[in-house]
């Protein structure tokens, strides 16, 4: 299976901050990679695919880049509304896998 | 409205079976690549199904093959896992989501979740 890991696993930052989250993968897979983004209690909602494709609807504050084995998820100006917890996915082979999410606090 | 809505959670013991639901509507169910997530309490999200359009096709990770089996009924809009000989582990919320169909894998649409307890 491939092993996705993110870092930090808690960010804590400020509104208005520039704010990158890492997700590397166990082994390449190219550009088969979402972010989802969850609050409590509510289903996870996609935020970026295909690595870099914004969702339809999602900011444009929000930003994917990478391949292969390593991707960053960008939040340009983080906004009240972001403070959640992030996940990156890999669909490049089964099983897909979720990295171990990463909790975005208020500093 | 698209829409997704999950049911059939529950409490069951070790062993024990149940049957979850979700129901599609706002969309053409039958194109669609259908998922099941699950989030165990207080953790990441865990990929446990899915099924191509026509049924033919189904994925399953390793720790629920031969006890899981997903499938449709594109003519009632439904998705369903049938779940048994659960163990502990299993609890958890389940989530059907729907594949994007911009290349596949990744999910667009979500339901609210169903939770699933086992325990004695």
């Amino acid at each position: 299976d491939i092993q996705m890991t993110q870092s930090p696993s808690t960010l804590s930052a400020s509104v208005g901050d520039r704010v990158t989250i890492t997700c590397r993968a166990s082994q390449s897979i190219s550009s088969w990679l979402a972010w989802y983004q969850q609050k409590p209690g509510k289903a996870p909602k996609l935020l970026i695919y295909k690595a870099s494709s914004l969702e339809s609807g999602v900011p444009s504050r929000f930003s994917g880049s990478g391949s292969g084995t390593e991707f960053t998820l960008t939040i340009g100006s983080l906004q009240p509304d972001d403070f959640a917890t992030y996940y990156c996915q890999q669909y490049d082979s089964y099983p897909w896998t979720f990295g171990q999410g990463t909790k975005v606090e208020i500093k | 409205e698209v829409q997704l809505v999950e049911s059939g959670g529950g409490l069951v013991q070790p062993g024990g079976s149940l049957r979850l639901s979700c129901a599609a509507s706002g969309f053409t169910f039958s194109s669609y690549w259908m998922n099941w997530v699950r989030q165990a309490p207080g953790k990441g999200l865990e990929w446990v199904a899915n099924i191509k359009q026509d049924g033919s096709e189904k994925y399953y990770v390793d720790s629920v093959k031969g006890r899981f089996t997903i499938s449709r009924d594109n003519a009632k809009n439904s998705l369903y896992l049938q779940m048994n000989s659960l163990r502990a582990e299993d609890t958890a919320v389940y989530y059907c989501a729907r594949d994007t169909n911009r290349g596949g894998g990744a999910f667009d649409i979500w339901g609210q979740g169903t939770m699933v307890t086992v325990s004695s």
